[in-house]
């Protein structure tokens, strides 16, 4: 069965730096492109980028530009995701989520977030 | 960026009740949107994928239509289950957006 695992909560200063990991397992993990969203508390999903786990190929959104660096690692499976600079407007859950895509005749169909992580909660706190 | 405008923002509603959440976009995204159920301390859960194609497992209870710009997920007889947020997201260009999220809670 297809499951993302992600790292443990974290709390930082402002300033710091933070890398959250996702293993991904029960399914080929270059197949499928990776996602962070984040929700901050009481607050709505915000898309943060992508990760193409086969090339290593990235998005971000513009808002993190600068800011986040996702990376992969084949061997184990595993996204990262790591943000910099660190503000208290950055405490959030952060999730990972596998972006399916299905294929028509006409070219690429749907495209949906059918599995997600369990969330990481960073606090960015003094 | 591709905004998504979803209505209302939050709704008390009863168990059986028929509910409509709509969401509306700022361009055409062809049927590419997705809905997705969220519970406190939960992460998302896909419902609907393509407009109107329930994810399996999905209650029949759920469904979507729409198309280009306006977009609705219909919950035809609520349960006690359902009470929870609900998003919509557009795949049809990056980056990828979401609603703001619509609330129900029960009366």
């Amino acid at each position: 069965q297809v499951q993302l695992v992600q790292s443990g909560a974290e709390v930082k200063k402002p300033g710091a730096s933070v890398k959250v990991s996702c293993k991904a397992s029960g399914y080929t993990f270059t197949t499928y492109s990776m996602h962070w969203v984040r929700q901050a508390p009481g607050q709505g999903l915000e898309w943060m980028g992508i990760i193409n786990p086969s090339g290593g190929s990235t998005s971000y959104a513009r808002k993190f530009q600068g800011r986040v660096t996702m990376t992969r690692d084949t061997s184990t499976s595993t996204v990262y995701m790591e943000l910099s600079s660190l503000r208290s407007e950055d405490t959030a859950v952060y999730y990972c989520a596998r972006e399916f895509g299905i294929t028509t005749v006409r070219g690429v169909g749907p495209e949906f977030f059918d599995y997600w992580g369990q969330g990481t909660l960073v606090t960015v706190s003094s | 960026d591709i905004q998504m405008t979803q209505s209302p923002s939050s709704l008390s509603a009863s168990v059986g009740d028929r509910v409509t959440i709509t969401c509306r976009i700022s361009q055409s995204i062809s049927s590419y949107l997705n809905w997705y159920q969220q519970k406190p301390g939960k992460a998302p859960k896909l419902l609907i994928y393509g407009t109107s194609t329930l994810q399996s497992g999905v209650p029949s209870r759920f469904s979507g239509s729409g198309s280009g710009t306006d977009f609705t997920l219909t919950i035809s007889s609520l349960q006690p289950e359902d009470f929870a947020t609900y998003y919509c997201q557009q795949s049809y260009t990056t980056p990828r957006t979401f609603g703001q999220g619509t609330k129900l809670e029960i009366k």
